[in-house]
């Protein structure tokens, strides 16, 4: 059964930092890309970033770049979002989500997502 | 960017009536080399992740009811439940994978409810 686990959600003040890990396992995530994609509090979904099967090729929205850091390790099948100088704005549930085929055909799997809130 | 723009913003449709729900995206997503439209369709339903229900506009994901179908080209797509069921009331949202390099963007959403 495939399965993606985030974590390391929680409550953080404006401009601090966080990193948000995906814990994969049921299938052979080095051969998928894969992707961050976000929902605030009663809003819709918003894709965060993407990564390649080995890391080569990192794709970020604009509203996260030079902020966030995405990342893999496919050794330990886990993936990674580094959060820094975070914004109200970026309160949401942060999921973790499979490509279907390389780029193409959606996300066909995800977390059940992990709470970020900053606040002061 | 490319936008995606959903309509309506809500429905409510009564059980076994048909629901329709209209996506249109600011610019093609029909790669005329593949004669493909790159989008994808999800559903999600209160305090859950979103399941992709279709994808290339209108290939079911495995295990998705037939009732649901996808249809549409270019820039103007439709997602269709033909006899509405008590367990559909969710949120649907498109999604577009044309943009290259990946730049995914959904639509607003479409809240369905039951009249």
């Amino acid at each position: 059964e495939v399965q993606l686990v985030e974590s390391g959600g929680g409550l953080v003040k404006p401009g601090g930092s966080l990193r948000l890990s995906c814990a994969a396992s049921g299938f052979t995530f080095y051969t998928y890309n894969m992707n961050w994609v976000r929902q605030a509090p009663g809003k819709g979904l918003e894709w965060v970033a993407s990564i390649s099967s080995s890391s080569s090729y990192i794709y970020y929205a604009d509203s996260v770049k030079g902020r966030f850091t995405m990342s893999r390790d496919n050794d330990k099948n886990l993936l990674y979002l580094q959060m820094n100088s975070l914004r109200a704005e970026d309160t949401a549930v942060y999921y973790c989500a499979r490509c279907t085929s390389s780029w193409y055909g959606g996300f066909d799997q995800w977390g059940q997502g992990t709470l970020v809130t900053v606040s002061s | 960017d490319i936008v995606m723009t959903q309509s309506p913003d809500s429905l409510a449709v009564s059980l076994g009536e048909r629901a329709t729900i209209n996506c249109k995206s600011s610019q093609s997503v029909l790669l005329s080399s593949n004669n493909k439209n790159y989008l994808a369709w999800y559903q999600q339903k209160p305090g859950q992740p979103p399941k992709l229900l279709i994808y290339w506009a209108s290939t079911r994901e495995s295990g998705v009811p037939d009732r649901f179908s996808g249809s549409g080209s270019g820039t103007d797509f439709t997602l269709t439940i033909s006899s509405l069921q008590a367990e559909d009331v969710a949120v649907y949202y498109c999604q577009q994978y044309y943009s290259s390099p990946p730049e995914y963007t959904f639509g607003q959403g479409t809240k369905l409810e039951i009249k």
